[in-house]
């Protein structure tokens, strides 16, 4: 089994609807991270947690949520999904250290 | 201003040739860690290697080396002998401070390996 394991790892979704990308990982790491990735443009920071109380925006939160339930867990949501959240999306855990990220398969999402 | 800057939007190699990627950082952090991740095809995000500011040596992992130089701000990859698996998507990114820090990356670079 994967360290890190996103769910669904492709999915297609009108706009004005709401969906969540689930992640959850199993290295027992306190840190985890949402990123969207865009041709071009590598990989952008949307929300990150350090512990399962902590919640951060990273650079490009809106239109975004996240919750944390547990610290394997750790959800993203879009409240109105609009064309332009068209992306590849990954979840990432890191331990104190951050001397190394581990990486989920990423989930493919398309808005039309 | 980026904090990481990847010039090299494709290269091109053929196998067996060894090929350096180009990666330079911005940072006034002291402590600061540098790291490659390779995309294939198939979207995974594979970690190649680790550089921390404070290592005196470059870091080597396999055929993949980091040319750490300080003073110039760059962290380029050298990959020795490539590979035709090898060819993918390169990114570059950087963790500032210790602690409380998250990864910025830099745009990528395309590498494609010919027979």
């Amino acid at each position: 089994d994967a360290d890190v394991t996103q769910t669904p790892r492709n999915r297609i979704t009108k706009t004005g609807k709401r969906i969540m990308l689930e992640c959850s990982q199993t290295k027992g790491h306190d840190r985890m991270y949402w990123y969207r990735q865009d041709p071009g443009l590598g990989l952008r920071l949307i929300y990150y947690s350090f512990d399962v109380k902590d919640i951060n925006k990273g650079e490009i939160s809106d239109g975004y949520s996240v919750s944390r339930q547990a610290q394997a867990k750790f959800s993203l949501s879009l409240e109105s999904a609009i064309p332009n959240q068209t992306a590849l999306y990954f979840c990432a855990t890191s331990d104190i250290q951050n001397t190394e990220a581990f990486f989920g398969q990423g989930t493919r999402l398309t808005v039309v | 201003a980026q904090k990481i800057t990847q010039t090299q939007p494709g290269m091109f190699v053929q196998e067996k040739e060894a090929v350096t990627l180009d990666c330079t950082y911005d940072t006034s952090d002291q402590s600061y860690g540098l790291f490659w991740y390779k995309q294939p095809s198939s979207g995974e995000m594979i970690f190649l290697i680790y550089q921390g500011s404070y290592d005196e040596q470059n870091a080597t992992e396999g055929r993949y080396s980091l040319n750490f130089q300080k003073a110039r701000k760059s962290a380029n990859l050298v990959i020795s002998a490539s590979q035709l698996g090898d060819s993918a998507m390169y990114f570059c990114a950087m963790r500032e401070g210790f602690g409380y820090s998250t990864l910025t990356f830099g745009k990528g670079t395309m590498l494609l390996v010919s027979p």
